[in-house]
């Protein structure tokens, strides 16, 4: 199992400039997350998804949107990229009982300039 | 809103040592209470999770204690080693749809040999 992956592992964009964060699993989980992280700042929530074809806002959703047309991926859009949105993604999934914890992809580091 | 803050920020300890990281969180209606280890540069990996009903759990030379009733979580790592140098964070799972986390700020810490 790869469990959780993420792509791209890197990247560098210039504002306005859109791309997608693609977020794939093969643990057969319900639940998929997408997270950011700032330096010095825990996680914090950007959208998540209890099942394929839903998804919610988390805690900041703005600029953001998310897909999930098949179970095992998730994606994450930034239609015009800020550099307010300089971060590193993560992307987890629950098999959705709360005894479960979430498991975690490895990130993918984004600079917007 | 749930919020979770961790102190230390930072902490450095000679190998060996006992030590305690703190997590403390306001709303106390929450399903669990988990500890992650990040590595620089890495995703999070699973360390402990406590249920609600539960008071600690125990995982090799790692002791997290749960108190609801004060909003406060506790993670002991018993002779520390160089290895264990990493980002500690707790993060709440909260009474609600989606088994959303919510995460402390962190704890970075450094063994030194």
């Amino acid at each position: 199992n790869a469990g959780v992956t993420q792509t791209p592992k890197f990247r560098v964009l210039k504002t306005g400039q859109s791309m997608t964060l693609l977020c794939a699993q093969d643990m057969n989980h319900e639940y998929m997350y997408w997270y950011r992280q700032d330096p010095g700042m825990g996680l914090r929530l950007i959208h998540y998804s209890v099942g394929e074809g839903t998804t919610a806002k988390g805690e900041v959703p703005d600029g953001y949107n998310v897909s999930r047309l098949k179970k095992q991926n998730f994606l994450l859009g930034l239609e015009s990229a800020a550099p307010s949105q300089t971060s590193v993604y993560f992307c987890a999934s629950n098999p959705s009982g709360t005894q479960e914890t979430q498991y975690f992809g490895p990130g993918t580091r984004l600079l917007v300039l | 809103k749930q919020e979770v803050t961790q102190i230390p920020a930072a902490l450095s300890v000679p190998e060996g040592e006992n030590l305690v990281l703190n997590c403390s969180f306001t709303d106390s209606a929450i399903y669990n209470l988990q500890w992650f280890r990040q590595d620089p540069g890495k995703g999070l990996t699973s360390l402990l999770l406590i249920q609600s009903s539960q008071r600690e759990q125990t995982s090799g030379r790692l002791n997290a204690s749960l108190d609801k009733s004060s909003g406060r979580s506790t993670l002991y790592i018993a002779a520390s080693q160089p290895g264990d140098s990493a980002t500690y964070l707790c993060a709440a799972m909260n009474n609600n749809a989606g088994n959303m986390l919510t995460f402390g700020g962190g704890t970075r810490l450094m063994v030194k040999p």
